[in-house]
């Protein structure tokens, strides 16, 4: 049963960097078969695609968060990882890991973890 | 704000028919197949609906998509309470260099 979990600090401060780790199981980051991705829902808002990667280092972020954002993968935990820096109150969302269906970052998002919470405040 | 819009709510009785509109443009709805999210209260979302109109394993056939040009639409039969929650429509945008764009959402309401 392919499974994906999210862990990391719930709270970062402002200008700080906030990093997650998504844990999965049942499937391999490093197989040829998927894209996989990071998705985060502001309260009470919609969601925003942050970026997406494959296991050859392809990857795709969100135009307007390429300048603060990196999503790096640790194959040998089957983990990836997300990075955004200069974070303020704005960034301040429900993350979500998801994997794609297929080799394509325009695949849809078939699995996703359950969210973490993360809270941009001094 | 997303480039993708979506009607901000819909509501229906049970047993009724509610359709959720999804508006585009030639880059993303035009160009790219069209996925559908269902996010009930307090959980991850869940692929409904992907490439335009396929419903994922265990979707009750009640749920049906379809896409013309750069818009796309879900449908929701026999609406049951259990179906009260946000649906996003979602897709590739090959403008720039490439994003996955979310619409804006639609609150469904069981009344």
């Amino acid at each position: 049963q392919q499974q994906l979990q999210e862990s990391g600090p719930r709270l970062v401060k402002p200008s700080e960097t906030l990093s997650l780790t998504c844990s999965v199981s049942g499937a391999s980051i490093s197989g040829q078969e998927y894209f996989w991705g990071w998705i985060r829902q502001p309260p009470g808002k919609g969601f925003e695609w942050m970026g997406s990667f494959y296991y050859d280092g392809t990857t795709y972020y969100k135009p307007s968060l390429q300048s603060r954002v990196s999503i790096s993968a640790e194959a040998a935990k089957n983990q990836f990882s997300l990075r955004l820096t200069s974070v303020t109150a704005a960034d301040t969302a429900v993350y979500y890991c998801a994997k794609h269906a297929g080799a394509a970052a325009g695949h849809p998002l078939d699995l996703w973890g359950q969210g973490v919470l993360v809270t941009v405040s001094s | 704000q997303s480039v993708v819009t979506q009607s901000p709510s819909v509501s229906g009785a049970p047993g009724e028919k509610v359709t959720i509109s999804c508006s585009g443009q030639i880059s993303n709805i035009g160009d790219n197949y069209v996925d559908w999210y269902q996010q009930l209260p307090g959980t991850a979302p869940k692929l409904l609906i992907y490439s335009d109109t396929q419903r994922s394993s265990g979707v009750p056939d009640r749920f049906s998509a379809s896409k013309s040009d750069t818009s796309a639409s879900l449908a929701i039969s026999g609406l049951r309470s259990e179906d009260e929650g946000d649906y996003y429509c979602a897709t590739w945008d090959h403008s720039l260099s490439g994003l996955y764009v979310f619409g804006t959402g639609t609150k469904v309401t069981v009344l």
